[in-house]
């Protein structure tokens, strides 16, 4: 059985550039969130999908944005990067809204 | 807002010993409560989870409690060895769908 997978690792972009971070779900989850984890933070939540809608959105603007696919793999996009992005993005799949969740890797995002 | 507190902040301890990790949460009615471990600049990995209508779990050398009217959870490792060394977060996920996480208590094993 695979884990939660992510990509890239790390990216680093400048500001008011875009980016697209992506993320593969622990095989037969449906449901994926989005978290940002700043140094020395616990992880906020940005979002979080169901079976290809938005479930639930923290506190973040609309510049977050992201998608889900049939096969429940899903995507993160942040327009008009600000220095305060950088951080590291970490996706959780679960087997349904409010089980267990199993974290990937993270991506790590520097804005320079 | 719900609001996690993980307190200390950071601990160290001599290998063998047994420790204690609390965690805290403002509003009572969640549904439930998971532990993570998360190793420097690594994501986090599940270690138990706690649904509200339980009291405790349990998992080798770990055993979390939940005290759901008091807004207490704590994480109780047994025989604490130099690879439990990491930060350990706490999240509480209410009836919204959204997890609250905590800062996380940085834990170091003096072998």
């Amino acid at each position: 059985e695979t884990g939660v997978t992510q990509s890239p690792t790390h990216l680093i972009k400048t500001r008011g550039q875009q980016v697209t971070l992506r993320c593969s779900s622990q095989s037969g989850h449906n449901t994926v969130s989005w978290y940002q984890q700043a140094l020395g933070q616990g992880p906020q939540f940005i979002f979080q999908y169901y079976r290809e809608e938005e479930n639930g959105r923290g506190n973040f603007p609309p510049r977050f944005s992201g998608l889900q696919f049939p096969n429940y793999s899903s995507e993160l996009n942040v327009n008009a990067l600000e220095l305060d992005d950088s951080a590291l993005y970490l996706c959780a799949s679960s087997l349904a809204i409010r089980d267990e969740q199993f974290f990937g890797p993270g991506t790590r995002l520097t804005v320079l | 807002k719900q609001e996690v507190t993980q307190i200390p902040a950071a601990l160290s301890v001599p290998e063998g010993e047994n420790l204690v990790l609390n965690c805290s949460f403002t509003d009572s009615a969640i549904y439930n409560l998971q532990w993570f471990r998360q190793d420097p600049g690594k994501g986090l990995t599940s270690l138990l989870l706690i649904q509200s209508s339980q009291r405790e779990q349990t998992s080798g050398r770990l055993n979390a409690s939940l005290d759901k009217s008091s807004g207490r959870s704590t994480l109780y490792i047994a025989a604490s060895q130099p690879g439990d060394s990491a930060t350990y977060l706490c999240a509480v996920s209410n009836t919204g769908n959204q997890f609250y996480f905590g800062t996380g208590t940085s834990l170091t094993v003096i072998p």
